[in-house]
């Protein structure tokens, strides 16, 4: 059973801060992940993919992907309220299909 | 370029009713994808073709669901005798190539979705 796991907040942060979201993952041999944006009502949007250890940066969006703990990682630097999303961690194990977590709900406070 | 399209984009139909959804994926597209979300959680896999080979329909919850994409482009998810518990949002996702390849490929672009509610 693969399983994704996220905290599922609500997360709030004031505006300008940085918000940090996480996500574990059960299957070691899970190569790609991703984190999609998704806001109220609409589809998921790819923000971030990460396929290597290490940090991966990407205007505000920062990556983080630490394979032997399982761990991976979003930062978002000078936080927006246009941010104010749920933020999905989705892993691929290599061969087709992706597994979600539930998503963190983020909230920017003006 | 276009991204992924679905339609309808809200669908209501009455307990035991058939509905199909359509899925049209960016072009050039090898890989499609459908996905289940329901309210609060994130997004289930259904079934995977790559061109017109269905090669993953482990997801799909019961024999009731049947997806079909004859010509390797426009898919459809058909859901035959609909229940309560099939209202949902369907989602349609497509990536260049197969996962097994080149990583950077396999990122999947979802479309709008269809929100299907079984009165």
């Amino acid at each position: 059973q693969k399983e994704v796991e996220q905290n599922s907040g609500p997360l709030s942060v004031p505006e300008g801060a940085i918000a940090s979201l996480n996500c574990t993952y059960s299957d070691r041999v899970s190569q790609s992940f991703f984190w999609y944006r998704q806001y109220s009502g609409k589809s998921p949007e790819l923000i971030m993919s990460i396929y290597s250890n290490g940090d991966k940066e990407d205007g505000r969006f920062t990556a983080q992907l630490n394979k032997a703990s399982q761990y991976v990682s979003l930062l978002i630097r000078d936080s927006q309220p246009s941010d104010s999303a749920t933020y999905l961690c989705a892993v691929n194990d290599g061969a087709n299909n992706l597994f979600f977590g539930t998503g963190t709900r983020l909230t920017v406070i003006p | 370029g276009a991204g992924v399209s679905q339609s309808p984009r809200y669908k209501v139909a009455k307990r035991g009713q058939d509905v199909a959804l359509r899925c049209d994926p960016i072009s050039g597209h090898v890989s499609l994808f459908w996905y289940q979300q329901a309210l609060g959680q994130g997004p289930e896999f259904l079934t995977y073709f790559q061109n017109e080979a269905q090669l993953d329909k482990s997801g799909l919850p019961s024999d009731r669901f049947f997806a079909e994409r004859p010509e390797g482009s426009v898919s459809t998810l058909k859901i035959q005798r609909t229940q309560q518990e099939d209202s949902a949002v369907y989602l349609c996702a497509s990536s260049l190539v197969r996962g097994d390849l080149a990583l950077s490929y396999n990122e999947q672009f979802f479309g709008p979705g269809t929100r299907l509610t079984v009165l």
